[in-house]
């Protein structure tokens, strides 16, 4: 069984341009979380998806979005980028509540 | 709210010898508890986790934690390590009506095995 796949595995990016990370969960599972792993602010919850719908979002600004697919497949959209998002996005899929699948993530690097 | 505090950084022990990894969590519900390890240039993967029952829970691999409810606390052991088990571990807590959105992680501990 394929496990929860993120693209690209890097991504440098300017100052001020958009980002597009995706993430394909595992068969059968239909929330997708995001998460931000920056430098010495371990991981915080960004967004979950479930079913097509936002179902929570952490403290982040509004330039952090992103959308759930029919196939459950997900992308996050980070616009107006900062130097200080440069981190390892990692993408969780899940079936029941409680235990998630981490991927391997993205790492965005803004200069 | 819940928070994390792994009150190591950095843990530096030799090849099979033991090694216990500090967790405490502060939440105003009950919670579930998880140890997720960080191989390099790696996702997260569950290593072992805490939902009910026996307060002592074990991993594959030899890890074992204990829920100490009263000192709030879910500290990592093994027993003897190997330096396969260099990494990055993190512990994480989330409230029982479930969700990963509402996993919070600690900080992490960077496990350094030295032969």
């Amino acid at each position: 069984e394929a496990g929860v796949t993120q693209s690209p595995t890097h991504l440098i990016k300017t100052r001020g341009q958009q980002a597009t990370l995706r993430c394909s969960p595992i068969s059968g599972h239909t929330s997708v979380y995001w998460y931000q792993q920056a430098l010495g602010l371990g991981l915080q919850f960004l967004l979950w998806y479930d079913e097509g719908e936002e179902r929570n979002r952490g403290n982040f600004p509004p330039r952090f979005s992103g959308r759930q697919f029919p196939n459950y497949s997900s992308e996050l959209n980070v616009n107006a980028l900062e130097l200080e998002d440069s981190a390892l996005y990692l993408c969780a899929s899940s079936r029941s509540e409680v235990k998630a699948f981490f991927g391997q993530g993205t790492r965005l690097t803004v200069v | 709210a819940q928070s994390v505090t792994q009150l190591d950084s950095q843990v530096p022990v030799f090849e099979e010898a033991p090694v216990e990894l500090r967790c405490n969590y502060s939440s105003s519900v009950s919670v579930y508890l998880f140890w997720y390890v960080q191989y390099p240039n790696q996702g997260l993967q569950l290593l072992l986790k805490y939902l009910s029952g026996s307060t002592l829970v074990e991993s594959i691999n030899g890890f074992e934690a204990e829920f100490n409810k009263s000192q709030t606390s879910f500290h990592l052991r093994k027993p003897s390590v190997h330096i396969s088990d260099t990494a990055e571990y993190f512990c994480a807590v989330s409230p029982r009506r479930g969700g990963a959105d509402g996993l919070t992680f600690g900080k992490g501990t960077h496990l350094i095995i030295q032969p």
